[in-house]
Parts: structure tokens; sequence; C-alpha cells
């Protein structure tokens, strides 16, 4: 069974840098094909994808957002990390982790929870 | 940028209905598309992948439909647990991209 659980502040401050973990098991992230995702919802408002990170540490960003955002993975400990730089209001959303297996069509399951982030002073 | 268009933005629908959602690409896909379910206060989980392919484990009411330009997600008989908000997902070039969600609610 797939499991993914994001960690991270539930606030921060407008300019601070955001650091998210995503701590997964059910899967490994050295296996071919398979990712992982982030991908944000703004309370009320669709999805939007912000990331992806493959098994052979391609990675992939938003153009819209890509100054902003790295993604890392550590493979050892089941993790990926999303930091994005200079918080604004605007980014306060839930932000979910998700796995993109190796097949089908570019999916995202399952997903995490999901955190909830406010950016205010 | 690949823009998905969903319709409706919101149906209204009684238990055992059928219903229909449709996910326009702004430019052909293949068959690199995703539909997904959210509830209020929950994640999104996948319904449909490969544009008709059922995920493991979804009821068979939910089918999927299309490829290239145009989409469709059809829940042949509305169950009570069905209402939810429902969105399509592109995987066939980068940036990935979500419809704008389509709110199934109960008439």
């Amino acid at each position: 069974q797939i499991t993914l659980k994001e960690s991270g502040p539930t606030l921060v401050k407008p300019t601070q840098t955001l650091t998210l973990t995503c701590t997964f098991s059910g899967f490994s992230l050295s296996t071919s094909g398979v990712g992982v995702g982030w991908i944000r919802q703004p309370p009320g408002k669709a999805l939007e994808w912000l990331a992806l990170i493959y098994w052979n540490d391609d990675k992939r960003y938003s153009p819209s957002l890509k100054s902003r955002l790295t993604i890392t993975k550590d493979t050892s400990k089941n993790q990926v990390v999303l930091t994005m730089t200079n918080m604004d209001p605007v980014d306060t959303a839930t932000y979910y982790c998700a796995h993109r297996p190796y097949y089908g069509s570019g999916q995202f399951d399952p997903w995490g929870q999901g955190t909830l982030v406010t950016v205010s002073s | 940028d690949i823009q998905m268009t969903q319709s409706p933005s919101s149906v209204s629908a009684s238990v055992g209905d059928r219903v229909t959602i449709t996910c326009r690409a702004s430019q052909g896909i293949s068959s690199w598309l995703a539909w997904y379910q959210q509830k209020p206060g929950k994640a999104p989980k996948l319904l449909i992948y490969a544009a008709s392919s059922l995920q493991s484990g979804v009821p068979s009411r939910f089918s999927g439909s299309g490829s290239g330009t145009d989409f469709t997600l059809t829940i042949s008989s509305l169950q009570p647990e069905d209402f939810a908000t429902y969105y399509c997902q592109q995987a066939n070039s980068f940036p990935l991209t979500f419809g704008q969600g389509t709110r199934l609610e109960i008439k």
C-alpha cells in the first residue's frame, strides 16, 4: 500500500521560504519511471501543479513558479522536499504531494492528505 | 501551456441520473488524460487514467472516453457518495495542467 504524508509549517510570513517534506512508503523512488509531484490548491479554487521529480533525478517545474521552486529527493529516507522562496499571501493553499506511477498516462495516485499553508504577517 | 476547459462548471443531478462531464484541451494530448474526484476537505482521488482506463477499486459506473482534444467522464447512475468536484488533468506535456473543476451537486 502506497502512502504519502506532507509535513511543514502551517504559517509562514511574507518573503520567507517555505520548506515542505513529503514522506512516503510503499514504493521506491529508485524504481524506473516513478515520480513524486507537488500540487497545491488555494481555498475554494482549482488544483495547480508545481513540480515533479523522477526516479533518475530529472526535475520539472511550473514555468510560472520555476524561479522560486526547488524539488529534491532523498531516496534512502523515502522523502521528497519542496522549497518555495519569497512566499506571498497568494501562496496560501493546501499543498499536496502525490505518487506518479511508472505506468499509465502521467496520473497522480495516490495523494497525500495535504497540508494547509497560510502566508500572513 | 495546454489549457484544460471543463464543462459544465457545476451541475445539479439526482441519485440514479446519468451525468457526463466534458474536458477540452487547447491542443491535442492523445490519451494523456486523467480524471479525479475530490470531496470537501479531502485529497483528490484518481478515477480514470489514460483517458479510459478505470483505476483499480473505482466503481464501474464511472467511465472515461475521448482522445486528442475532447474527453468525457460519465457516471452511469449517480450514487449519494458521488456528489463531489471532478477535475481533469493532462500529462501530455509540461507544465502539467488541470481543468477548473466541475461541482456535482444534489438536485
